[in-house]
C-alpha cells in the first residue's frame, strides 16, 4: 500500500526536462511527499520532499498541486547519469510509530537517451 | 559518496552458514535501518535503531539478528538462511527517526544464499 500511483516507465532526451508524475489523491493534511531515486545496482538516494509548496534544491524541483493530490518531479537538464527508478512516497508529519518506514512502490524507471 | 558504506558489497552463502553485514555511517547520524530489496519487489523496512535502541522490528525471523553496538555501525547477524532471504541488504541513516528526516542509503549488500 503505497499510497502513490507512477508510470511505470519514461523517456527523456539528454538535456531536456524530465518531468516525472506521480498521483496521490489519498494524501492526508499531515502527509509530506518525498522522491528517492535508486540507480540500478545502488542503493536509494533522497532528491526533495515538500508537504504544499513547490520547492527546488541542486538536484530537482519538486511542484505541488494546489489541492495536493498530485505532484511533479522535474529533473531540468537530464543526463545520462539520471538514468534510474524515481520512487514517490508520502509520509506523515509525526510519528505514528511506523513512520519511519520508508514505503517504495514500484516507482518510475526513467531512461535518458543521447 | 552519502557517507553511509556497507561491507561486504557481494555475499555468497550457504544455508548452514552463519555471516554478518556491516554498516557504517560518517554523517553523525541518531538513526540506522536495514531494509530488505528482493528482485521485483519493493524495498521492505526490516529494523529501526534510533539511539542505539531498537525501535522497529517488522516482524522479521529470528534467523536474522541485527546489532547497534553506537549510533554510527549497524550489524546484520545472518544465521541459517533461505534461498527466498537472496536480496539487496540495504543500511540507511537519517538525522533521526522522526518522519520528516531524510534518509541516507548506504550501496547495499547483494545476498545470495545457495
Amino acid at each position: 500500500d503505497a499510497k502513490t500511483t507512477q508510470p511505470p516507465s519514461m523517456d527523456c532526451a539528454e538535456g531536456r526536462a524530465a518531468n516525472l508524475p506521480c498521483n496521490h489523491s489519498t494524501i492526508s493534511g499531515n502527509e509530506y511527499v518525498y522522491w528517492y531515486r535508486q540507480i540500478h545496482s545502488q542503493g536509494p538516494q533522497y532528491i526533495i520532499h515538500g508537504l504544499k509548496n513547490n520547492e527546488t534544491n541542486e538536484m530537482a524541483s519538486l511542484i505541488i498541486t494546489e489541492d495536493r493530490k498530485s505532484s511533479t518531479l522535474i529533473l531540468p537538464h537530464a543526463t545520462l547519469r539520471d538514468t534510474a527508478v524515481y520512487y514517490c512516497i508520502v509520509r506523515p508529519l509525526i510519528n505514528t510509530g511506523t513512520a519511519s518506514k520508508l514505503t517504495f512502490g514500484t516507482g518510475t524507471r526513467l531512461q535518458v537517451t543521447l | 559518496e552519502t557517507g553511509v558504506t556497507q561491507t561486504p558489497r557481494h555475499l555468497v552463502m550457504g544455508m548452514t552458514n552463519k555471516k554478518s553485514l556491516k554498516c557504517e555511517q560518517h554523517l553523525g547520524h541518531n538513526a540506522m535501518y536495514w531494509y530488505k530489496q528482493s528482485a521485483k519487489k519493493p524495498l521492505e523496512l526490516m529494523f529501526v535503531y534510533n539511539f542505539k535502541e531498537q525501535t522497529e522490528n517488522n516482524s522479521v525471523p529470528s534467523r536474522f539478528s541485527p546489532e547497534c553496538p553506537n549510533s554510527s555501525h549497524l550489524f546484520l547477524h545472518l544465521h541459517t538462511l533461505q534461498p527466498e532471504d537472496s536480496a539487496l541488504y540495504l543500511c540507511a541513516s537519517s538525522q533521526d527517526s522522526a518522519p520528516q528526516s531524510e534518509q541516507y542509503f548506504g550501496p547495499g549488500t547483494r545476498l545470495t544464499v545457495t
